[in-house]
């Protein structure tokens, strides 16, 4: 049974630049969730996507957008880069149990 | 919506001690609840989930947590720590669904020695 895999590990992009990280889901889940977790803090929910569809979202603005993929892998697409948006972006898959697994993270820096 | 609190911040302890962290949340309508342990520089790993049945739920590593519906909690408690159980630990709850998690601040357990 694999585990949820996250890519890049680390990157660092200027403000206004675009960013897209990529993630895939545990054999077996369907559903694929994505948090940003700021430093010190508790992960906050970007949104869901479930059967390629976004069917869940947070309180975030447009610009962070997301696909998912008929294998079940998604993508986290952030426009307009700000340097609030520096953050460990973390991606969850889950099945019928509502056990999520989450992946080890992407360290986002924005300068 | 739904909300978590996270009573402390930091909680040490000592080695072979026991400990509880402590977690309160609001919420509506009925909910499952999460507890995971995040290790520095890693992501998150499930400790012991609550959806429904026995009220205390037993987890990974000798970890357990009570449900308590009138109190609106899920403490976490473990009855002997080891100095490997040093990170920080977040409750999370969610409705189902298409909600995700909501998660507390965490919690950071400090083991002396």
């Amino acid at each position: 049974e694999t585990g949820v895999t996250q890519s890049p590990t680390h990157l660092i992009k200027t403000r206004g630049q675009q960013v897209t990280l990529r993630c895939s889901s545990q054999s077996g889940h369907n559903t694929v969730s994505w948090y940003q977790q700021a430093l010190g803090q508790g992960p906050q929910f970007i949104f869901q996507y479930y059967r390629e569809e976004e069917n869940g979202r947070g309180n975030f603005p447009p610009r962070f957008s997301g696909l998912q993929f008929p294998n079940y892998s998604s993508e986290l697409n952030v426009n307009a880069l700000e340097l609030d948006d520096s953050a460990l972006y973390l991606c969850a898959s889950s099945g019928i149990n509502y056990g999520y697994t989450f992946g080890s993270g992407t360290r986002l820096t924005v300068v | 919506a739904q909300s978590v609190t996270q009573l402390d911040s930091q909680v040490p302890v000592f080695e072979e001690a026991p400990v509880e962290l402590r977690c309160n949340y609001s919420s509506s309508v009925s909910v499952y609840l999460f507890w995971y342990v995040q290790y520095p520089n890693q992501g998150l790993q499930l400790l012991l989930k609550y959806l429904s049945g026995s009220t205390l739920v037993k987890g990974i590593n000798g970890f357990e947590a009570e449900f308590n519906k009138s109190q609106t909690s899920f403490h976490l408690r473990k009855p002997s720590v080891h100095i490997s159980d040093t990170a920080e630990y977040f409750c999370a709850v969610s409705r189902g669904g298409a909600d995700g998690l909501t998660f507390g601040k965490g919690t950071h357990l400090i083991i002396q020695p």
